[in-house]
């Protein structure tokens, strides 16, 4: 596609259920992120795979936030049993490289909100 | 550990005049600093970004500012238009990492006034 697509676009979620957030990169490229954003704060990374490798999850805040990659496209982001804490938009930016000092595209993000 | 700062939340500037955003980063490794422009609602749009061999980098009315010594960069918006208004983050990739993940900081919201 012409950019990064992610959805659902918002998510309203109980405490403790299971969400999964979609990310479509753009069509061939290598480097995909996943990053969450706090209200009035900057993004932060969580993860990062290289086409199907998941090469660095040092920013997943707890053994509740998985990803995957299975076949170097599209990427799902799962967090189970949800907490308020998780509130937040989940961004994901994609690049044709393995680094990109040009800039990454982000998607609009899923603004996930959990009562 | 907040390795890359914005520290003015917001400025206000008028049509026309001289928008400058500020940021300083604490890690030396840094390589490259990126500048984002996000508005609601979307994500962020990458804007203008410089390698650490340079101390300037240029592009239209965009030009950022890199100072190693004192681990400062600027943007620079000359002339500011309304469209301007967004929110404007810093970002910093190197260090330990090279996967190219950034480092953002927190943010500066610009408003243009007309």
């Amino acid at each position: 596609g012409a950019g990064v697509s992610q959805s659902p676009r918002y998510k309203v979620a109980k405490r403790g259920q299971d969400v999964a957030l979609r990310c479509d990169p753009i069509s061939g490229h290598v480097s995909l992120f996943w990053y969450q954003q706090a209200l009035g704060q900057g993004p932060e990374f969580l993860t990062y795979f290289q086409n199907e490798a998941q090469l660095d999850k040092s920013g997943l805040p707890s053994d509740r936030f998985f990803a995957e990659r299975p076949e170097g496209s599209v990427s799902t982001l799962k967090i189970q049993r949800t907490q308020q804490e998780d509130s937040a938009v989940y961004l994901c930016a994609s690049s044709p490289g393995r680094r990109s000092n040009y800039g990454y595209t982000f998607g609009s993000g899923t603004r996930l909100t959990v009562v | 550990d907040q390795q890359v700062k914005q520290n003015s939340p917001s400025l206000s500037v008028q049509e026309g005049r001289i928008s400058i955003l500020n940021c300083d980063y604490t890690n030396s490794m840094f390589d490259y600093f990126l500048w984002y422009k996000k508005y609601p609602a979307e994500g962020p749009t990458f804007l203008i970004s410089i390698s650490s061999i340079k101390d300037k980098n240029e592009d239209g009315r965009f030009t950022v500012f890199l100072n190693k010594s004192a681990k400062h960069l600027s943007l620079h918006i000359v002339p500011s238009q309304p469209g301007d208004s967004a929110v404007y983050f810093c970002a910093a990739s190197g260090g330990a990492s090279n996967t190219g993940k950034l480092i953002f900081g927190q943010g500066t919201t610009l408003q243009v006034k007309p």
